[in-house]
């Protein structure tokens, strides 16, 4: 069954600091997807990331980084100075191909990662 | 562009009291719907989803049942409240190419 595990419950740390969430998964397909998710206090979702099991090339946008291993079924996510406005809880999630439906199966999320900068 | 629309925004209501909150997407045809719910301080359990109109799985028994009326409208129900049954709402949809988005969510308190 899939399952996704976000060990860190919250996190806190000063601004400029970097920080790293981490995220591991269970699946039993090779072809599946991976995500991270925003959540600030207003709650709605704000996507981050999306990437397919085929491809394992780190990824950067701006102060953000993603580390995708296979090998150790692990999808972490890295925040370089790290400022206030990133204060909010992190969600991983996996979907898999639903065998009859292109859009895919439903996300399964993590338990999510609560991160508080402060100043 | 596709949109999808989640009301209310906030909703208070008594133990035993009916539910009923509404999703609609536009801008796509024949979307995945699927319900969420995030109680307090915790993760986004899947609720339902549905491929079709007419066709819901449900992936948590519960005091909840959703339906899809129409082909971009999804609500989720109850007949009797439970306070169990407080927490954050949100439906989100995705039609190919593994997008997912979701509304802006609706906040449930049972009293």
């Amino acid at each position: 069954a899939q399952k996704v595990t976000q060990a860190q419950t919250e996190i806190s740390v000063v601004e400029k600091e970097d920080v790293t969430l981490d995220c591991v998964y269970e699946t039993r397909d090779t072809t599946y997807y991976l995500f991270w998710y925003k959540q600030p206090p207003s709650g709605e979702l704000v996507f981050l990331i999306r990437r397919n099991s085929f491809d394992e090339q780190n990824e950067i946008s701006g102060r953000y980084s993603w580390n995708f291993q296979k090998s150790t079924s692990s999808f972490n996510f890295t925040i370089t100075a790290s400022q206030v406005v990133d204060s909010a809880v992190y969600f991983c999630a996996l979907s898999e191909p639903h065998p009859l439906d292109q859009a895919g199966t439903a996300l399964i999320f993590g338990k999510g990662t609560t991160l508080s900068v402060s100043s | 562009s596709q949109t999808i629309h989640q009301w209310p925004a906030t909703l208070v209501q008594p133990v035993g009291s009916p539910l009923s909150l509404e999703c609609t997407v536009e801008g796509t045809s024949n979307p995945n719907l699927y319900w969420y719910r995030q109680a307090a301080g915790r993760g986004l359990q899947l609720l339902f989803y549905s491929v079709g109109i007419g066709q819901i799985s449900s992936e948590v028994p519960q005091n909840l049942s959703a339906s899809r009326p129409q082909d971009r409208q999804f609500i989720l129900s109850s007949k009797k409240l439970l306070l169990s049954d407080s927490g954050f709402y949100l439906c989100a949809w995705s039609a190919g190419n593994y997008g997912y988005t979701f509304g802006s969510g609706t906040r449930l308190t049972v009293v």
